[in-house]
Order: structure tokens, then sequence, then C-alpha cells
């Protein structure tokens, strides 16, 4: 596609269920990022991917989060046990990482909501 | 990863010219800085990169003075459209497979 896609655009799910966040990254983009972002702040970084493998996940907060991009192009960010906190909007960036100056590309989000 | 600082928020008018200002004093040799838009229920949007001096492109031109310890956004003769956060990140370039930072930003508001 032209863009980073990210599915579902809307998620709401009850407290301590699972979820699951798809993001199609642009094609040939060997970088792949995931952030989170709570009304009224900034993105919060939680992973980065650089082809297949995490190159940092420091971001991600817990053990509940945990992020996969097994053929190094769509990824998804999986939320176990979910709480209210984890209530937020899930952006996915990607790079093309052959140039020393280069931007990262965001999608449009998921706007994750536990009740 | 270098720390920045800039205003939370800034009002202007229509067909004015913007500037913002981001501190970053503990920039190092091999970081960047770039310049993120993010409008209203989507994601950031790149605007300008750069290492030093002025860079320039059709939506802004961004100042680095010589010691990098600070930038400036110039916005030229903005329009309601611009209204939006405006983040300020510093780092090494992407190739260097390293995680983009932001901040909490600065809410730019223009009126008519």
């Amino acid at each position: 596609g032209a863009g980073v896609s990210q599915t579902p655009s809307n998620k709401v799910t009850e407290k301590g269920k699972y979820v699951e966040l798809r993001c199609d990254p642009i094609s040939g983009h060997t970088a792949l990022y995931w952030y989170r972002q709570s009304l009224g702040q900034g993105p919060e970084f939680l992973i980065y991917f650089q082809g297949t493998g995490a190159a940092d996940d420091s971001g991600l907060p817990n053990d509940r989060f945990f992020a996969v991009r097994p053929e190094g192009s769509v990824s998804t960010l999986k939320i176990q046990r979910t709480e209210r906190g984890d209530s937020a909007v899930y952006l996915c960036a990607s790079s093309l990482e052959d140039s020393m100056n280069t931007e990262a590309f965001f999608g449009q989000g998921t706007r994750l909501t536990v009740v | 990863l270098a720390k920045t600082t800039q205003p939370i928020s800034m009002d202007s008018y229509e067909g004015q010219e913007v500037n913002i200002t981001c501190s970053h004093n503990n920039i190092a040799t091999n970081d960047y800085i770039t310049w993120y838009q993010q409008f209203p229920s989507q994601g950031p949007r790149f605007i300008i990169q750069g290492y030093k001096t002025k860079v320039t492109n059709e939506v802004a031109s961004l100042f680095i003075p010589a010691d990098r310890k600070s930038s400036t956004l110039s916005l030229p003769r903005v329009s309601l459209s611009d209204t939006a956060v405006y983040y300020c990140l510093v780092g090494p370039p992407y190739s260097s497979a390293s995680k983009i930072i932001f901040g909490s930003g600065t809410r730019l508001s223009i009126r008519p």
C-alpha cells in the first residue's frame, strides 16, 4: 500500500482479555516501530524491529506486552490480560534504513479502549 | 539520548511566521535534529531534519546554531491548517538502528 496501515482502527475490549494489533509497514521498509500515545502526551516508544528481530524492546512496559515480525514485514503487537491503563492509541511507524537521513512514516494508529 | 525542551503551547494568527525553539543541551556529535507534526487522530508526520546551519524545504525551515544546543523550526505564513502539535526529536539517524524518542511537543494554535 501507499502508507503504513494499522488494523483495527478502534478496538474495545474487556479488562483481562487478550488483544492483537496489526501493522502493515510500507513495502521494503526494514525498520518498524511501535509506540503508544495517551491523550495529551507525546508518543511513547515501545519496541523497534530491524528486519525480523527486535533491535530494542526496552519500551515495553511489562511482560504482558509482546510484539513479533516473523517475516520482516507485518508486525503484531500482542497484549495479554489487558488492564484499563493500557487504553491508548497504539502507533506503528516504518522507515527505510539505507540512507543516513530518513524519515519514519506513521500509521493512523489503533485506538484501544479497555473497559 | 539527548533530552529536548520545547514550549508547551504557542498561539499565532494566520499569515504570521511562527518560530518554535527547542533546547537540546546534551546533543551528541552524531545526533540529528528532526521535527514532526501531528494532527488530532493522526500519526506524526515528518517535517524536516537537519544537522547544522540551516535546512529549508517546501514546508518549513530549520535553523541550528553552531553549538547545536538548540534549534528553531520556522513556519512561514501559517494558516489555520497548521494548528497541530510539533515535536522536536534529537538522536542518531535512523540508519543507526536507534529508537526515536518523542517529548511532549508544542501545541500550536493558529487563529483567523
